[in-house]
């Protein structure tokens, strides 16, 4: 799997918007980039997901590059319960590893009240 | 139903007992997965369940030896650890393979 560059650690203030980078800059045309995030005491849970254009779903929002070599979720409006580590993960959806979910070691997001 | 469950929470154990964990799920998901985490470490996959039939292993050692008796049920059997395999131990599913996987909360191992 192509490998995702994250700041090990980042703060926020509640209800403000948080903006989490992750650089893939080896990423390939297959590679979907998806986002989950664990917290604490918990499973992974899913964010968001894209390929090409920007995403938002009820959780966040993802914004990709124009080269694809960058992505951002972006949390409109933090509160303490998304304080959480947020894994970046690209996932080739073409060959015998798309049953893989291969973690990096994610950005750990701090919300302050 | 729309949730992954795993049983039991917590597990003690030595290192010549036999235990099992279990994961279950009722959303017709076709496609189980078993991770490792260790402390302040991202999940690492060990096993991959695909319609019911082993699909990959990560490399895992036998001391680790998955079951899925149907589609709803994921089981990993325990024999012989070592206090290394202390971890916390994911379950996920996917609708397929490649799907967005669902994990559980998890069983804490603890191995003495």
């Amino acid at each position: 799997d192509a490998k995702t560059t994250q700041p090990n650690s980042m703060e926020s203030n509640e209800e403000e918007p948080v903006h989490l980078p992750c650089n893939h800059s080896t990423i390939s045309g297959t590679d979907y980039i998806h986002w989950y995030r664990q917290l604490p005491s918990q499973g992974p849970e899913y964010v968001i997901h894209g390929l090409t254009s920007n995403v938002n779903n009820r959780m966040a929002s993802l914004a990709i590059a124009e080269d694809r070599k960058s992505s951002t979720l972006i949390l409109h409006r933090a509160t303490l319960r998304d304080a959480a580590v947020y894994y970046c993960i690209l996932r080739d959806v073409t060959g015998g590893s798309n049953y893989k979910l291969t973690f990096g070691k994610g950005t750990l997001l701090t919300v302050n009240p | 139903d729309t949730e992954v469950t795993q049983t039991p929470k917590h597990l003690v154990m030595g290192m010549t007992n036999k235990k099992s964990l279990k994961c279950e799920q009722h959303m017709g998901h076709r496609a189980m997965y078993w991770y490792k985490q260790k402390a302040k470490k991202p999940p690492e996959l060990m096993f991959v369940y695909s319609y019911e039939k082993l699909s990959i292993n990560e490399s895992v050692p036998s001391r680790f030896s998955p079951e899925c008796p149907n589609s709803s049920l994921l089981n990993l059997h325990l024999h012989a650890l070592q206090p290394e395999d202390s971890a916390l131990y994911l379950c996920a599913s996917s609708l397929g393979p490649g799907e967005t996987q669902y994990f559980g909360p998890g069983t804490r191992l603890l191995v003495l």
